[in-house]
């Protein structure tokens, strides 16, 4: 199976700082690498698919990027909603494989 | 718009079967070129993948619960099931069922359920 880690766990920020997570697979997994948002009780919502193609609807201020076995997710200017947990997840081979996640806290 | 909503017994007893269904609204299951996918997330715990099933009924599974785990389809319906046999208290967990992008959109997960609460108890 392919490892998927993220860092960090969590993180405190404030609304309108800019926040990088980083996810790492354990093999190369080209660009199939996506992003997903939990709130406490609400099932995961896409938000980058295939490395960094925002998913329809989702605010500009999120962007995805990197290649291989190395990614990240950055929010441009964290606004409340924005305080949640964040997966990702590679869908290069099966099984399919989430990293651990990161919650993003109020600072 | 496409909707998913799972629906199911919430308490089972170790050793039994898990049995839950997702229920398409708002499109047809066939069409599309979609996988259909469940997946799982223990309280306070990350996300599981379970397994996937293709309308032609072709299923691939996370070898760590192969052995227990049957997903089905049924288009009449435009419903697709799981079944997790012989479960204990480590299956107790939030069950998701989700819409599964084709390959040229990554694979991606881009419809979920709300999610069911399993419990595993006597």
């Amino acid at each position: 199976d392919i490892q998927m880690t993220q860092s960090p766990s969590s993180l405190s920020a404030s609304v309108g700082d800019r926040v990088t997570i980083t996810c790492r697979a354990s093999q190369r997994i080209s660009s199939y690498l996506n992003w997903y948002q939990q709130r406490p009780g609400k099932a995961p919502k896409l938000l980058i698919y295939a490395t960094s193609t925002l998913q329809s609807g989702v605010p500009s201020r999120f962007s995805g990027s990197g290649s291989g076995t190395d990614f990240t997710l950055t929010i441009s200017s964290l606004q409340p909603e924005d305080f949640a947990t964040y997966y990702c997840q590679q869908t290069y081979s099966a099984p399919y494989t989430f990293g651990q996640g990161t919650k993003l806290e109020i600072e | 718009q496409v909707q998913l909503q799972e629906s199911g017994p919430g308490l089972v007893k170790p050793s039994q079967t898990l049995s839950l269904t997702c229920t398409v609204s708002g499109g047809s299951i066939s069409s599309g070129g979609y996988y259909w996918s469940w997946i799982r997330q223990p309280a306070g715990k990350g996300l599981e993948w379970i397994g996937r099933i293709y309308p032609s009924g072709s299923t691939n599974y996370n070898p760590s619960l192969k052995s227990r785990v049957t997903i089905s389809v049924e288009t009449s319906k435009n419903q697709f099931s799981l079944k997790v046999s012989s479960v204990t208290a480590a299956d107790t967990a939030v069950y998701y069922c989700a819409r599964v992008q084709p390959w040229d959109y990554g694979n991606a997960f881009d419809i979920w359920g709300q999610g069911t609460m399993v419990t595993v108890s006597s």
